[in-house]
């Protein structure tokens, strides 16, 4: 099975860097996502990251490392608009792909 | 590129009554499509899985005879609630994939069912 561990919730001030981790523990692993989520709306891709390493996208960026079950997305230069659900999503094995989502991490930037 | 209808935005109905949810790849042909349920500040979680022309794959604990779905062309898939109570009440978001063995998805906008 898979488990997904990430924060619930975060704040941070406009202008600023934010990092949102999130851990997991599956039994198959192929690749890993993060989603933007505003309220009442579908998820939006963000990045997929398959191999070790940190990938940047504009004020986005995102980390993994397969051997510690570990990945963050970084966003930087934070706007109010950043201000939404983020999930970390594992892909599933196989040519499936299938992402497992986890709960989300509520980011709410401020003034 | 890559949009993904569904209709409708938000629905209402009775306790016992059956509503017809639809998910169309507007400018693709999705081979596969996917159904997901999120509950308030819950997680996404994958309902079912469906190729076009075959039955639907659900996953673990998800009442096939309940949720009808019917994946008729490369472009459209629907989802059936049949028999909606009010615990049905849910944000159901379908997604759609152009290519076999790709990681790329396209999520549609999402229906909100509110069932009374």
């Amino acid at each position: 099975g898979q488990n997904i561990d990430q924060p619930t919730e975060m704040t941070a001030t406009e202008g600023a860097i934010v990092q949102i981790n999130c851990t997991y523990q599956t039994s198959g692993f192929n690749g890993l996502f993060w989603y933007q989520q505003h309220a009442g709306e579908a998820p939006t891709f963000l990045s997929y990251n398959v191999l070790d390493g940190l990938e940047e996208k504009g004020r986005f960026s995102s980390f993994l490392s397969r051997s510690k079950g570990y990945s963050y997305l970084l966003l930087k230069e934070l706007q109010m608009k950043d201000s939404a659900s983020y999930l970390c999503a594992v892909g599933g094995t196989g040519g499936s792909y299938i992402p497992t989502f986890g709960r989300g991490t509520s980011l709410i930037v401020h003034p | 590129g890559a949009v993904v209808s569904q209709h409708p935005s938000w629905v209402i109905c009775k306790s016992g009554t059956s509503v017809k949810i639809e998910c169309r790849s507007l400018d693709f042909q999705a081979t596969t499509m996917f159904w997901y349920r999120q509950f308030p500040k819950q997680s996404l979680m994958l309902m079912a899985t469906s190729n076009e022309g075959s039955k639907a794959t659900y996953e673990q604990g998800v009442e096939k005879d309940k949720f009808l779905i019917n994946h008729a062309s490369l472009t459209l898939s629907t989802l059936t609630v049949t028999s909606a109570h009010p615990e049905d009440s849910s944000f159901y978001i379908c997604s759609a994939r152009g290519q076999v063995n790709s990681y790329e998805q396209y999520f549609g906008p999402g229906t909100r069912l509110t069932v009374t």
